[in-house]
């Protein structure tokens, strides 16, 4: 069964630097996500991406949040100076537009912020 | 925005037995999907189950079940034969019909599995 995969599976960043996270959607899939857990917490949506522009945001997914397309398979999430509070797993996600259809989540990237 | 509430952090099963987990959630739309997802320690996100707004049948995928109330809005999952892989945190979520919306997520229940 096709996967979303995600690159790398754990990030060691030190504060204030930028950290890129990959994403390699399930190919016929048109809708992609970023959704963010922070430890001991719920999952929480970022940012939804389709037809190579964002859909819709959260009040989380501010100007330190940027999302790209940048060939036909990747999907990245760039977080500039990053904060401690950054520190989480991020997801990746997508899905084929089909309605009732569930998002396919990636394993995730685990981001330390040191 | 649609809200989500799992009201039971942390519960626990005998090996065998059946469990039941809560959710609720919040909403003014008529059409949506509720799904339920399991998370492992190791951490991915599980698809378990899903349902349909419209449907009044409740889905069933072997051991796992729900009891959709659409009037009362809740949606309860039932871990029937409970075994030891079964241990994980589960989430509950939301959302609407249209194409590409995104899940609200629940703050998810921790189950424990006692052998």
């Amino acid at each position: 069964e096709p996967e979303v995969t995600q690159t790398p599976s754990h990030q060691v960043t030190q504060m204030g630097q930028e950290v890129i996270l990959r994403c390699v959607p399930i190919s016929n899939h048109l809708y992609f996500y970023w959704y963010r857990q922070i430890l001991g917490q719920k999952v929480e949506f970022l940012v939804s991406f389709y037809n190579n522009e964002i859909s819709e945001k959260s009040e989380i997914f501010d100007d330190q949040f940027s999302v790209e397309r940048p060939d036909g398979s990747n999907f990245t999430l760039k977080i500039r100076s990053t904060k401690l509070e950054d520190s989480a797993m991020y997801f990746c996600a997508s899905n084929d537009g089909v309605s009732n259809q569930p998002q396919h989540f990636g394993d995730g990237t685990r981001l330390s912020i040191l | 925005a649609q809200t989500v509430t799992q009201s039971q952090p942390e519960m626990s099963v005998q090996e065998a037995e059946t469990v039941t987990l809560s959710c609720t959630y919040d909403t003014s739309e008529s059409d949506y999907y509720l799904f339920w997802y399991k998370q492992p320690p190791s951490r991915q996100m599980i698809l378990v189950i899903r349902q349909e707004a419209y449907k009044q049948q409740n889905a069933t995928e072997n051991r796992f079940s729900v009891n959709f109330q659409k009037a009362a809005k809740s949606f309860s999952l039932k871990i029937s034969d409970s075994q030891l892989g079964d241990a994980a945190m589960y989430f509950c979520a939301y959302r609407s019909a249209a194409p590409g919306n995104q899940f609200y997520f629940g703050t998810g229940t921790s189950l424990t599995v006692i052998p």
